[in-house]
């Protein structure tokens, strides 16, 4: 496995507090990316990343921002969490390009009640 | 804008029937495919991919896919499942703007 960790693996939370999400990868790949998984919609694109400081917004991007000051973190952050987005939230990266093969972490699986 | 479509949303099966997972994409350009896989409770791994070349695919466990350009088409198949075989099975290919995007994901249950 691809050496990539997410903190923390199970959160609860309120609605409207801040919450963030932290992955770790040990690979040096250059592409970071945040997913997060429901049911019966398949795994969507939250945000990106192409490389230190640089990120973009993928398809539900709404609520969420991230960061990344090191080639080996990805910040996701909830800014006022809402129960829509109780949600397993998967990290995954990828080295050469953003359509190469991604490799993902364990998930951390968030409720907001 | 790029759709990802697996028609099967959940499959059952005996041990030793053979398998077919649907896959079509609507984006004609498409180069990369893939077929991820999600163990119960654990996070999704690579099963398969296509570049380039041979369009029959050979991945982990015996899965095989075929790409087959003229259909838009990337059909996951094993000629005999186990019971560990159940998991979710994600298709994903790229959109135009360079990014994958994955189906809605067939649940597959394999009964002993």
């Amino acid at each position: 496995d691809a050496g990539i960790t997410q903190s923390p693996r199970h959160k609860v939370t309120e609605t409207g507090t801040p919450v963030t999400l932290r992955c770790h990868q040990t690979e040096n790949h250059r592409y970071m990316y945040w997913y997060r998984q429901d049911p019966g919609h398949g795994l969507r694109l939250i945000h990106y990343s192409y490389g230190v400081k640089d990120t973009d917004k993928g398809e539900v991007s709404d609520g969420y921002s991230v960061s990344r000051s090191k080639t080996e973190d990805f910040l996701l952050t909830l800014e006022s969490a809402t129960s829509s987005q109780t949600s397993v939230y998967f990290c995954a990266i990828s080295d050469r390009a953003s359509t190469d093969t991604q490799y993902f972490g364990p998930g951390t699986r968030l409720t907001v009640l | 804008a790029q759709s990802v479509s697996q028609h099967n949303h959940h499959v059952i099966l005996s041990e030793a029937a053979s398998l077919e997972l649907g896959c079509n994409y609507s984006y004609g350009g498409t180069v990369n495919l893939f077929w991820y896989v999600q163990y119960p409770g654990q996070h999704l791994q690579l099963l398969l991919k296509y570049f380039s070349g041979d369009p029959l695919v050979k991945g982990i466990k015996g899965f095989e896919a075929e790409f087959i350009k003229s259909k838009f088409s990337f059909n996951l198949r094993k000629p005999s499942v186990q019971w560990s075989d159940t998991a979710e099975y994600f298709c994903a290919v790229p959109n135009q703007g360079g990014k994958l995007i994955f189906g809605q994901g067939t649940e597959l249950s394999v009964k002993p």
